[in-house]
């Protein structure tokens, strides 16, 4: 079965600073990763995807993650944080297969210090 | 153009009563799904479809019903509402499967049952 796992409720971050977001996960075919970030009281936004190809993926606002197969992890990271990227962040997994689920992780609060 | 409209935003229910969220979507998209959202708990899949007069369970189904007779609506039945059922649902939808496409997401519909 496939799953994900987010460690960390919350991460706090100056202004200014990198940051990185864990997520590691677990799939039983190719893995096709997402992040996704829920501003208060709004819906999911997608981020950014990863299916093949480059280790590094490039999404919205700055943000990229890296894509480690040997540590079946997918961090989120952006070199400058801003207050405004404080928000709530999801890490996703749906597998190569027919399920076309898609299983989201618990959650990563990320507050970034003015 | 809209997007994801769910309707209610907010909604207060007895223990017994029933219910239906209301979702459209006018992207025409041809994949739609509902989520709950639990504090620490992340997103978990309740129903999807991948098309008119297709349905198919998520992970947590129990207690719910749905159908889509169009492509555009995909309503959330609640039968005999219990506590256990208190949570924010989102309803969603992408163009491709769960494995490439982006969702997108609604603004959520926040439901208590007492």
């Amino acid at each position: 079965a496939q799953s994900v796992a987010q460690p960390e409720d919350q991460v706090n971050v100056a202004e200014g600073n990198p940051l990185t977001v864990k997520c590691t996960y677990s799939v039983s075919g190719n893995p096709y990763l997402f992040w996704y970030v829920q501003y208060p009281n709004r819906g999911l936004q997608f981020l950014l995807k990863y299916i093949t190809g480059d280790n590094l993926v490039k999404g919205s606002y700055g943000f990229e993650a890296e894509f480690n197969k040997s540590q079946t992890s997918f961090h989120l990271k952006k070199p400058s944080a801003l207050v405004s990227d404080s928000a709530l962040y999801f890490c996703a997994v749906c597998d190569g297969g027919a399920t076309n689920k898609l299983i989201f992780g618990t959650g990563t609060l990320l507050a970034v210090q003015p | 153009n809209a997007g994801v409209t769910q309707t209610p935003k907010f909604r207060i229910l007895k223990i017994g009563q029933s219910m239906t969220l209301q979702c459209a979507q006018d992207m025409n998209h041809n994949y739609m799904y509902w989520y709950r959202q639990d504090p620490g708990m992340g997103l978990k899949l309740i129903y999807y479809s991948v098309g008119a007069g297709i349905t198919d369970k998520g992970e947590v189904p129990n207690g719910y019903n749905v159908s889509r007779s169009t492509t555009e609506d995909f309503p959330l039945r609640l039968e005999l509402a219990a506590p256990s059922q208190t949570s924010v649902y989102f309803c969603a939808s992408s163009y491709g499967t769960s494995r490439t496409g982006e969702l997108f997401f609604g603004e959520g519909s926040r439901l208590t049952v007492l």
